[in-house]
């Protein structure tokens, strides 16, 4: 079945400071999406992210598809990208799995 | 904001009893997605809706059942609630066949005492 690897699955930041996140996937998939959930609850979707490079603002994504990794860049962080961030992938039946989340947190 | 809307915010309910929540999906999406979220965990995928049927469904037992109106709009029901059944319910709509364009509604929290 599908698998979806992220890592690490804490992180503590200095408001500032930069991080990358990691999400690896089986080869049984090949679309691959990128979420921030808010200490309320709220799911935002940050990129749609199949394969190549994108960015926005002090957030950007890299997905290498054949070797089944994508990684979340944050630059200058600040308390507000504070929340766990999801990838997930889109599966065969067109719904989202998501991998095992990464909780940041940046402090002041 | 994503223009999804959920109800109830938080609801509490006791072993055995039944529960509805409901889905309001943005303006031009005709597809609605059920995930639930346990504590510390992703989003499970429970089932989804087009065109008033059932379209995918997701490990959850037939307790978990659905419906979507002519405008689009969005039910889960859950009969007979276990406590394990306590999480943040999330639905999310989107255009068919554009799951990469889903966007979730606020979520329900549901305990179950």
């Amino acid at each position: 079945g599908i698998q979806v690897e992220q890592s690490p699955p804490d992180l503590i930041l200095q408001e500032g400071a930069n991080s990358t996140l990691r999400c690896n996937f089986s080869d049984s998939v090949n679309n691959l999406q990128w979420f921030h959930q808010n200490p309320w609850g709220q799911l935002i979707n940050l990129f749609y992210i199949p394969s190549g490079t994108k960015q926005n603002g002090r957030l950007s994504a890299t997905t290498v598809a054949t070797e089944r990794y994508s990684l979340l860049y944050i630059s200058s962080s600040q308390t507000t990208d504070s929340g766990v961030y999801f990838c997930a992938v889109i599966t065969g039946a067109n719904n989202l799995f998501f991998g095992t989340g990464t909780r940041l947190t940046v402090i002041p | 904001e994503t223009g999804v809307t959920q109800s109830p915010t938080h609801l509490i309910k006791t072993r055995g009893q039944q529960v509805t929540l409901r889905c309001s999906s943005q303006s031009g999406h005709n597809t609605v997605s059920w995930y639930q979220q346990a504590l510390g965990q992703g989003p499970q995928f429970i089932f989804q809706y087009y065109r008033e049927e059932e379209n995918g469904r997701g490990n959850f037992p037939p307790r978990f059942s659905g419906l979507q109106f002519p405008n689009y709009s969005s039910e889960l029901n859950v009969n007979a609630l276990e406590l394990d059944d306590s999480a943040l319910y999330l639905c999310a709509s989107s255009a068919w066949g554009t799951p990469e364009t889903q966007y979730f509604g606020p979520g329900t929290r549901l305990l179950v005492l």
